[in-house]
C-alpha cells in the first residue's frame, strides 16, 4: 500500500501569498489528485491527473510533480482558499488519500 | 446534474450490521465504477473500495476487506456497502463517489453519519 505524506499539516497565509502543499509518496504512483475540503461539506475535486484544474477551479491553483513527490501551488492566495487539501494517489488496484494540509488565512 | 444519494446511516451496536445505499441520478450509472469513501469525525479521507460497472471486480483496501461488501444493482441505479462486525472505530461519514479515470472521484454524495455505539 502507498503512503502519501503531506506537508505541512497546516499552514497559514496573507492574502497575495504563494501557498505550496506537497504530497510525497513511499513508492512511484501512477496518477495523483487533489480534493478540497471545507467544514460541514464533501470533498471536492479540484486538480486531476497531477496537473488539470477541475471545472470551476481558479486559475491560480497548479498542481505538478511525478514519480513519489507532487504539490499543489496557490500562486496568489485568496479567502475563499482557506480549506483541507488532500491528495490521493490511483495505483491500481488500491488508492490512498494523504492526511490532508489544513490551510488558513493569516 | 449528476446526483449521489447517501441513506441508510445511524446508530448501530458494536458488533452488528448496516447496509447503505447510494441512489444516482443524472447519468448512466451502469457504465461508471463507483466508490465508497469514509471520514471519521474530525480526521482524514479513508478509501474503503470501488466495483467495476458489471460487478465483476470488487476491490476493497487491505484493512477493511472482511468487513465491508460493495455491490450495486444497474436497474435501481443503486450502490450499495454492507457493513458487518462494525466497532467503534467505524464511526464516520461514509461517502459515495464516482471514479472517473485513473482513480479519480469526480463526484461526491453528502454523506450519510454511522456511528457505533452501545
Amino acid at each position: 500500500e502507498i503512503v502519501l505524506t503531506q506537508s505541512p499539516a497546516i499552514t497559514a497565509a496573507s492574502l497575495g501569498q504563494k501557498v505550496t502543499i506537497t504530497c510525497s509518496a513511499s513508492s512511484s504512483v501512477s496518477y495523483m489528485h487533489w480534493y478540497q475540503q471545507k467544514s460541514g461539506t464533501s470533498p471536492k475535486p479540484w486538480i486531476y491527473e497531477i496537473s488539470k484544474l477541475a471545472s470551476g477551479v481558479p486559475a491560480r491553483f497548479s498542481g505538478s510533480g511525478s514519480g513519489t513527490s507532487y504539490s499543489l501551488t496557490i500562486s496568489s492566495m485568496e479567502a475563499e482558499d482557506a480549506a483541507i487539501y488532500y491528495c490521493q494517489q490511483w495505483n491500481y488496484p488500491l488508492i490512498t488519500f494523504g492526511a490532508g494540509t489544513k490551510l488558513e488565512l493569516k | 446534474e449528476v446526483k449521489l444519494l447517501e441513506s441508510g446511516g445511524g446508530l448501530v451496536q458494536p458488533g452488528g450490521s448496516l447496509k447503505l445505499s447510494c441512489a444516482a441520478s443524472g447519468f448512466d450509472f451502469s457504465r461508471y465504477w463507483m466508490s465508497w469513501v469514509r471520514q471519521a469525525p474530525g480526521k482524514g479521507l479513508e478509501w474503503i473500495g470501488e466495483i467495476n460497472p458489471d460487478s465483476s471486480t470488487i476491490n476493497y483496501t487491505p484493512s477493511l476487506k472482511d468487513k465491508f461488501i460493495i455491490s450495486r444493482d444497474n436497474a435501481k441505479n443503486t450502490l450499495y456497502l454492507q457493513m458487518s462486525k462494525v466497532r467503534s472505530e467505524d464511526t464516520a461519514l461514509y461517502y459515495c463517489a464516482r471514479i472517473h479515470y485513473y482513480g479519480y472521484f469526480a463526484y461526491w454524495g453528502q454523506g450519510t453519519l454511522v456511528t457505533v455505539s452501545a
